[in-house]
């Protein structure tokens, strides 16, 4: 399966920053999804990246807030704008891998996340 | 959109039979997955079932009935390394879109 690396992997943030989160895949997707999992939450997606066109985002977020690259098959980045403490969050980008046989699944690969903290 | 739901928390005794179950309402059933996530990791994929019954994996299985909308996860010979907290998510429609349930944490006790 897709090996994904997320950084940074942590980070304290000021209110009213915004921080660049960046997702590197070890091979090339058409998809790149991002979600947002707050404390004690389950996952909430925010939008699915296409190379070469806008990201699809998810009712509840905007482009404004939470803008987002996909400059190539392998890359992505999320940017978290203009925060505050109800942004602290885990971050997680994630893959589609076809797991092919008889189910066809295209099972999601996850990044070990990226944890943000506003004060 | 779509409705799921799953139990809180869970507490089952090491070596036991544990099951969790999850409910949906969706306009679009495409498929349901279950995936594992220990505290402070990603989610890691268990099971997938698309057609009605069970599937097995080791001491993992999944049951699926489409007609119910519910699922459940049977953990059998349950070890500590079990705790953790299990997602149930939907995929829906043509446009493949996966929404998680809450997850519900498992406690394993001695």
């Amino acid at each position: 399966s897709a090996v994904i690396s997320q950084k940074p992997s942590r980070d304290i943030c000021q209110r009213g920053t915004s921080l660049t989160i960046q997702c590197q895949v070890d091979s090339q997707v058409t998809m790149m999804f991002w979600y947002r999992q707050q404390p004690g939450q389950s996952l909430t997606l925010i939008a699915t990246a296409n190379q070469g066109s806008e990201a699809t985002y998810e009712s509840g977020f905007v482009i404004d807030k939470f803008p987002i690259s996909r400059p190539n098959l392998t890359f992505s980045t999320l940017t978290v704008s203009n925060m505050s403490p109800e942004d602290s969050s885990i971050y997680l980008c994630s893959v589609e891998d076809p797991q092919g046989g008889l189910s066809g699944a295209n099972v999601l690969t996850f990044g070990a996340g990226s944890r943000l903290t506003v004060l | 959109g779509q409705n799921i739901d799953q139990p809180t928390e869970m507490t089952a005794t090491e070596g036991a039979i544990v099951q969790i179950n999850c409910t949906y309402q969706t306009s679009g059933f495409n498929g349901l997955f279950w995936y594992q996530q220990h505290a402070g990791e990603a989610p890691t994929f268990l099971s997938y079932n698309v057609l009605d019954g069970l599937e097995e994996k080791g001491r993992f299985s999944s049951f699926l009935s489409r007609s119910k909308g519910y699922s459940y996860l049977l953990l059998k010979e349950l070890q500590m390394k079990d705790s953790a907290s299990y997602l149930c998510a939907v995929v829906e429609g043509g446009y493949q879109k996966v929404t998680f349930g809450t997850g519900t944490k498992l406690q394993v006790i001695p």
